[in-house]
């Protein structure tokens, strides 16, 4: 069965420092995963994703991912954080055997950036 | 690129009653729409996908005679949840497919029943 898992619940930074949100995954064959932001009421905005090729995937507002295969780990990183960074992050997953292209999210990391 | 609206972006009605949301895919064509339900603070939770002209395939524990999906158009999706229960009080956020990676995600919609 396909699962992500993002072991913290909430993730404290002081601004300017680099952040780390934690994302493992169980999947099937070669994964496809993503990372989502999500402020309160609102919808998710995508941020990034991995497929195929270089391991280090680099998206928006600054933020990148280092996909391991080895640990199953798809962290998201930024090297400076910013206030306006605060919010809700989803991991997500699907296997490419996934019928339909149905995402599954881990339960999410909600990181707060204190000036 | 790649817009996906809802409407309402929230909505109150008494139980009983009946709540009507659409998803709308405002700059492409998608064949396929997903439909997530997220209690506070929480991970959002698939209920279905809605398939352009055919029925939508629901989770597992997703009553569908309560959550009528309606696929019309390859740019619309609607959501109706049938005799709205308190405990139906949820955000629901839809998603379009767009090629066979990228899902876009509407901003929401939030349900009160009272």
């Amino acid at each position: 069965a396909q699962s992500v898992a993002q072991p913290e619940d909430q993730v404290n930074v002081a601004e300017g420092n680099p952040l780390t949100v934690k994302c493992t995954y169980s999947v099937s064959g070669n994964p496809y995963l993503f990372w989502y932001v999500q402020y309160p009421n609102r919808g998710l905005q995508f941020l990034l994703k991995y497929i195929t090729g270089d391991n280090l995937v680099k998206g928006s507002y600054g933020f990148e991912a280092e996909f391991n295969k080895s640990q199953t780990s798809f962290h998201l990183k930024k090297p400076s954080a910013l206030v306006s960074d605060s919010a809700l992050y989803f991991c997500a997953v699907r296997g490419i055997y996934n019928q339909g292209g149905k995402l599954i999210f881990g339960q999410g990391t909600e990181l707060s950036v204190k000036p | 690129g790649a817009v996906v609206s809802q409407h309402p972006s929230w909505v109150i009605c008494k139980s009983g009653t009946s709540v009507k949301i659409e998803c709308r895919s405002l700059d492409f064509q998608a064949t396929t729409m997903f439909w997530y339900r997220q209690f506070p603070k929480q991970s959002l939770m698939l209920m279905a996908t809605s398939n352009e002209g055919s029925k939508a395939t629901y989770e597992q524990g997703v009553e569908k005679d309560k959550f009528l999906i309606n696929h019309a158009s390859l740019t619309l999706s609607t959501l109706t949840v049938t005799s709205a229960h308190p405990e139906d009080s949820s955000f629901y956020i839809c998603s379009a497919g767009l090629g066979r990676d990228e899902q876009y995600f509407g901003p929401g919609t939030r349900l009160t029943v009272t």
